[in-house]
């Protein structure tokens, strides 16, 4: 079935310090979602990727979306500490039922 | 998210008991998700709707069982055969079909096995 591979697992950075995370999915996604979870909290949607190649900034960051639709990455310039969590991907196939499948998430910690 | 309601926030399960896990929603969306998050490993579907009175497996839907009788509620059965309950549990909403918007996450629910 359609597997979505986040990478790497956990990231430790120094506050001031950029973070990047990758997505890889199996197959070719008609979209892409980015989510964030606090410790102790519930998932939030933050962006969605739909086209080939599109990149979206919020502030300090960066969300691209690869040509061929199966890899995605966000990049956080200058982390901050408010920035701690943990960020998923979730990948949407072509089928219509409005599943998405969900890499294993990075857990980004900062030290301040 | 404002408009999605989980309860309990903490449940406790006894050997050989079913516990059922609520979901309430008012944002009028059609389509309904449980998922799993154990550590390390992200969130995994159990179950979904995307219609009153029909719903679907997801990739863990073994020793759970689900019902979709209003549009407002999906509640989750643990049942006894679910031998590693022990998870926290994240209920979630869309408008489902091909439409592009994203989900919205419950605070979510956490089982333990006492």
């Amino acid at each position: 079935g359609q597997q979505v591979m986040q990478i790497p697992q956990y990231q430790h950075v120094q506050e001031g310090e950029d973070f990047t995370t990758y997505c890889n999915s199996s197959t070719t996604l008609s979209n892409i979602q980015w989510y964030k979870q606090r410790p102790g909290g519930h998932p939030v949607f933050l962006i969605q990727l739909v086209k080939s190649g599109e990149v979206k900034k919020q502030k300090r960051l960066t969300f691209q979306f690869g040509e061929a639709k199966k890899n995605s990455s966000l990049h956080i310039t200058a982390t901050q500490t408010t920035d701690v969590g943990t960020y998923f991907c979730a990948g949407r196939g072509s089928s219509n039922t409005g599943k998405l499948i969900f890499g294993q998430g990075t857990t980004l910690q900062v030290k301040p | 998210d404002g408009g999605i309601t989980q309860s309990p926030k903490y449940l406790f399960r006894k050997e050989g008991q079913n516990v059922t896990l609520s979901c309430e929603q008012n944002l009028n969306h059609d389509a309904m998700y449980w998922y799993r998050q154990d550590p390390g490993q992200g969130l995994r579907l159990i179950y979904y709707s995307q219609i009153v009175n029909d719903f679907q497996k997801g990739d863990i839907a073994e020793g759970y069982s689900v019902s979709r009788e209003k549009k407002e509620s999906f509640p989750l059965t643990v049942t006894s055969a679910q031998k590693n309950p022990t998870a926290f549990y994240l209920c979630a909403t869309g408008t489902g079909g091909r439409s592009n918007q994203p989900q919205h996450f419950g605070d979510g629910t956490r089982l333990s096995i006492l």
